[in-house]
């Protein structure tokens, strides 16, 4: 079993639409949690960091369930420019390492 | 103003030779990383340094050697490359081991 887990997808869903994803993760230890967006053939770009609490950030929230072990995002009024795989990213600790998971493709249509 | 930058971009090679890549930034960060993103997608911490020193060493083969002259500089040098070493490679920087970290541009490794 990995460690991250995401569904591939892809999502392909229209303009406006709202789409979820969802992670899980097995290392109970694991210290922070982050959504990174990687577009066709560029490096990996932080989207947002995740908390218990949820947080907001424009049309993307996303929440953390410790006790679970699982990790949303959501995406409200997609637009074309969402078109990207999102990642769902894991740092256990020891020296600030980073577990992703393979990433959720999603495709975004007029 | 490249934030954190890699070259080659693209590396066309034959099995068996050795070869280097280069990573630089300029964000004043102290921790630099090196990530292995093969084929299907899945990305893999290699080697990260902090200051110059070794942090994390993964189960990377010993023909992978990380090389820090100094803080702003992470080169990764391969020897005897295998077919199965294709792939992007890309750098990482962050403020310390805590930090967000932020990702160079990537450099696609293709052992023929």
């Amino acid at each position: 079993r990995k460690e991250v887990e995401q569904d591939p997808g892809p999502f392909n869903v229209p303009e406006g639409a709202t789409v979820a994803f969802n992670c899980t993760y097995s290392n109970s230890a694991s210290q922070s949690f982050f959504w990174y967006r990687q577009d066709c053939r560029k490096e990996p770009k932080l989207l947002m960091s995740v908390y218990s609490s949820g947080n907001e950030d424009g049309r993307f929230t996303a929440q953390l369930n410790r006790a679970s072990q699982y990790i949303s995002l959501l995406i409200r009024d997609s637009k074309l420019s969402d078109s990207a795989t999102y990642l769902c990213v894991v740092n256990r600790g020891g020296g600030n390492k980073l577990v992703f998971g393979a990433g959720t493709i999603l495709r975004v249509k007029s | 103003d490249t934030a954190v930058s890699q070259t080659p971009k693209y590396l066309v090679t034959q099995m068996g030779n050795d070869k280097s890549i280069k990573c630089e930034q300029n964000l004043g960060h102290d921790t630099m990383y090196w990530y292995k993103q093969d084929s299907k997608k899945f990305l893999k911490i290699m080697f990260s340094y902090n200051n110059k020193e070794l942090i994390i060493n993964e189960t990377v083969p010993n023909r992978f050697s990380p090389k820090s002259p100094d803080k702003a500089h992470l080169n990764l040098h391969i020897n005897s490359l295998e077919l199965g070493d294709s792939a992007v490679y890309f750098c990482a920087s962050s403020r310390d081991l805590t930090d967000t970290q932020y990702f160079g541009p990537g450099t696609r490794l293709t052992v023929l």
